[in-house]
């Protein structure tokens, strides 16, 4: 079975300080990670996929296969960083699995 | 804006009501992914519909149902409501029927039941 877990339901930092939310998951497969984002009344949308390995608004987040964790990095917190954030997993080449989400972290950034 | 669209944004009911929710995907995309966001269970995955057809099925009550019609857009039927059913409620659309595709979310539909 496929689970997503998101340890901190909030996590509060201070702006200029480093950033880490954590996501560990469980599948016997072969995963594809996502991170998802939701500003404040703004909709949930996608942040970044482990597959492109790109880095957006500064974010980073690296699959480690051995550890099953896929967290979320950020060298440098901004303010405009505060949201819900939702780690997402989807079981690659099997055909129609669909996305699993955690329970989210809220994070707040503080000036 | 993703594209997606839902109405109402706000319903309010009360017990034993029935309601309906409507989402109309962006242009293009075949699936649609109906969600649940509580308090206490983050989101929920409930119902998937690709180009019509049911196509995946997560922790959704029988008292719920859901169809896609043919011009795409779907609508998520919940019937005998109780207190515990008030939530926001998403959908979602995305090109293909994987959930390796990316999700573009409405801005949800919020239900209180009373």
């Amino acid at each position: 079975a496929q689970r997503v877990t998101q340890p901190e339901k909030l996590l509060s930092v201070f702006k200029g300080a480093p950033v880490e939310l954590k996501c560990n998951y469980s599948y016997s497969g072969s995963p594809e990670l996502f991170w998802y984002v939701q500003y404040s009344r703004q909709r949930l949308q996608l942040l970044l996929r482990h597959i492109s390995r790109e880095s957006i608004k500064g974010f980073t987040a690296d699959l480690n296969k051995g550890e099953t964790s896929f967290h979320l990095k950020k060298p440098f917190a901004q303010e405009e960083d505060s949201a819900m954030y939702y780690c997402a997993l989807s079981g690659r080449h099997s055909g129609n699995t669909p996305l699993v989400f955690g329970k989210g972290t809220r994070l707040s950034v503080i000036a | 804006d993703s594209g997606v669209t839902q109405t109402p944004k706000h319903l309010i009911t009360a017990t034993g009501q029935r309601v309906t929710l409507r989402c109309s995907p962006r242009s293009g995309d075949l699936s649609v992914y109906w969600y649940q966001q509580s308090l206490d269970q983050g989101l929920q995955f409930l119902i998937q519909y690709y180009n019509g057809e049911e196509r995946a099925k997560g922790n959704i009550l029988e008292r719920f149902s859901a169809q896609q019609f043919p011009d795409l857009h779907s609508e998520l039927n919940l019937s005998s409501l109780e207190l515990g059913d008030s939530a926001l409620y998403f959908c979602a659309s995305s090109v293909g029927i994987s959930g390796t595709y990316e999700q573009y979310f409405g801005p949800g539909t919020r239900l209180t039941v009373t």
